[in-house]
């Protein structure tokens, strides 16, 4: 069964635009992480945010925030003010397990993002 | 910033032969990983390694594959017997600890294709 479902194949917005990016998961652990990379065109995978199960507080980093709402299993990414640079490919993944010792990141399908002037 | 570094970029191989491909992990990173992308899909987990031996694997990391870390620097993918479903892109990633809130830091890739 898939584990993480990202359900856009394609997205489009305009810049300076804020877009969503959607992102529900399957998990009978309470513990758990749930985090975003990005992959531009030339390949690398990098970074964006993490969300923790337990974490209060939706996470943020600069224009990324994650909208997470534990009761429906999802965490979208949000990305505000759209810039030409983040046109990419969008991945959410998730990990199980403890602070101690995790299952392996486990990612969605991903989404490609397009931004447009 | 400390950064995974794979080589080669690109390797190109016959069916049947075994390739290698190398990555020197972030220094201080206690957990190793590979991924494989085959073109424009998801990122598929491979295998988990720590304390020199596996921790993880997936059903892809079947008998052909295999990982070592020879020397305290390098961890190597090894496919033995290369198939046409083999060619993706191989990606090489490294976290400090193993707990569910450590980020991968992943390497730049090595796109594999098999003739």
């Amino acid at each position: 069964a898939q584990k993480i479902t990202q359900t856009q194949p394609g997205m489009f917005v305009q810049e300076k635009e804020a877009v969503t990016l959607d992102c529900t998961y399957d998990t009978s652990d309470p513990s758990y992480g749930l985090f975003w990379y990005k992959q531009p065109s030339s390949g690398e995978m990098i970074f964006l945010i993490y969300q923790g199960s337990y974490d209060q507080q939706n996470a943020t980093e600069g224009r990324y925030s994650l909208n997470f709402q534990k009761a429906r299993k999802s965490a979208n990414l949000v990305i505000s003010a759209s810039q030409l640079g983040d046109s990419a490919m969008y991945f959410c993944a998730m990990r199980e397990g403890t602070n101690q010792a995790g299952t392996a990141l486990i990612f969605g399908k991903g989404t490609t993002l397009s931004v447009s002037s | 910033e400390p950064e995974v570094t794979q080589t080669p970029s690109h390797q190109v191989t016959q069916m049947g032969q075994e390739v290698i491909l190398r990555c020197v992990p972030i220094s201080n990173h206690l957990y190793f990983y590979w991924y494989r992308q085959i073109l424009g899909q998801k990122v598929e987990f491979l295998v988990s390694f720590y304390n020199n031996e596996i921790s993880e694997k997936s059903e892809i990391f079947d008998d052909q594959f295999s990982v070592e870390r020879p020397d305290g620097s390098n961890f190597t993918l090894k496919i033995r017997s290369t198939k046409l479903e083999d060619s993706a892109m191989y990606f090489c990633a490294s976290s400090e600890l193993g707990g569910r809130r450590e980020k991968l830091f992943f390497g730049s890739g090595t796109q594999l294709s098999v003739l």
